[in-house]
């Protein structure tokens, strides 16, 4: 089966610009999830998806960024203005969600995005 | 509000050697664990998931227990070869099972031939 898919993989603008990432997750995986990983940290939730309402968007920026889920499939997440700290790596994952509760938690490669 | 801590930090090794990454959280009302690899410039890729009701969970080399009491899980990997080398993420999930992961910050293993 397929895996998580993320575009582009590779970004790179200046300060101020606006960037948008897409995430298309597993088939059939209703949660959907937004990290942001910083160089040297583990991955911080930025959203939570559960089809296309939002589960958790408390450490979303929401100033600046801005996420949705149209039809509960694919994601797109976008950052407007960019600033340098938002520097970082981007990944998507998905779940299935059985009986009201959680599974494993599949990423895609990630959108490295680069602000000068 | 939970926090992950991984020690160490970085760890190189020789090939073949068995070595041990450990995982600690601060609260123990989890609802499961789970073990990551993320190789350079890639995102994540699970290795072993478990459950809050048990103690351990083995795929391969790798093994994975869980002292949810003491707030600990631990990776083994044996006989650990260059292609092991990577970073490897513990997360835990709170135990309403619908609250999001916690990532610690990662233990970089280096295997050298």
């Amino acid at each position: 089966e397929a895996g998580v898919a993320q575009s582009p993989r590779y970004k790179i603008i200046e300060k101020r610009q606006s960037v948008a990432f897409w995430c298309n997750p597993i088939s059939g995986h209703a949660t959907l999830y937004w990290y942001q990983q910083i160089l040297g940290q583990g991955p911080k939730l930025l959203i939570q998806f559960q089809n296309n309402g939002v589960v958790d968007d408390s450490q979303l920026p929401k100033d600046r960024f801005s996420a949705e889920r149209l039809k509960g499939v694919d994601s797109t997440l976008k950052i407007q203005p960019a600033k340098l700290e938002d520097s970082a790596v981007y990944l998507c994952a998905s779940s299935l969600m059985t009986s009201g509760f959680y599974n494993e938690q599949f990423f895609g490669p990630g959108t490295r995005l680069t602000v000068l | 509000k939970q926090e992950v801590t991984q020690i160490p930090a970085a760890l190189s090794v020789p090939e073949g050697e068995n070595l041990v990454l450990n995982c600690s959280f601060t609260d123990s009302a989890i609802y499961n664990l789970q073990w990551f690899r993320q190789d350079p410039g890639k995102g994540l890729t699970s290795l072993l998931l478990i459950q809050s009701s048990q103690r351990e969970q083995t795929s391969g080399r790798l093994n994975a227990s869980l002292d949810k009491s003491s707030g600990r899980s631990t990776l083994y990997i044996a006989a650990s070869q260059p292609g092991d080398s990577a970073t490897y993420l513990c997360a835990v999930r709170g135990q309403g099972g619908s609250e999001k992961l916690v990532f610690g910050k990662g233990t970089k293993l280096t295997v050298n031939p």
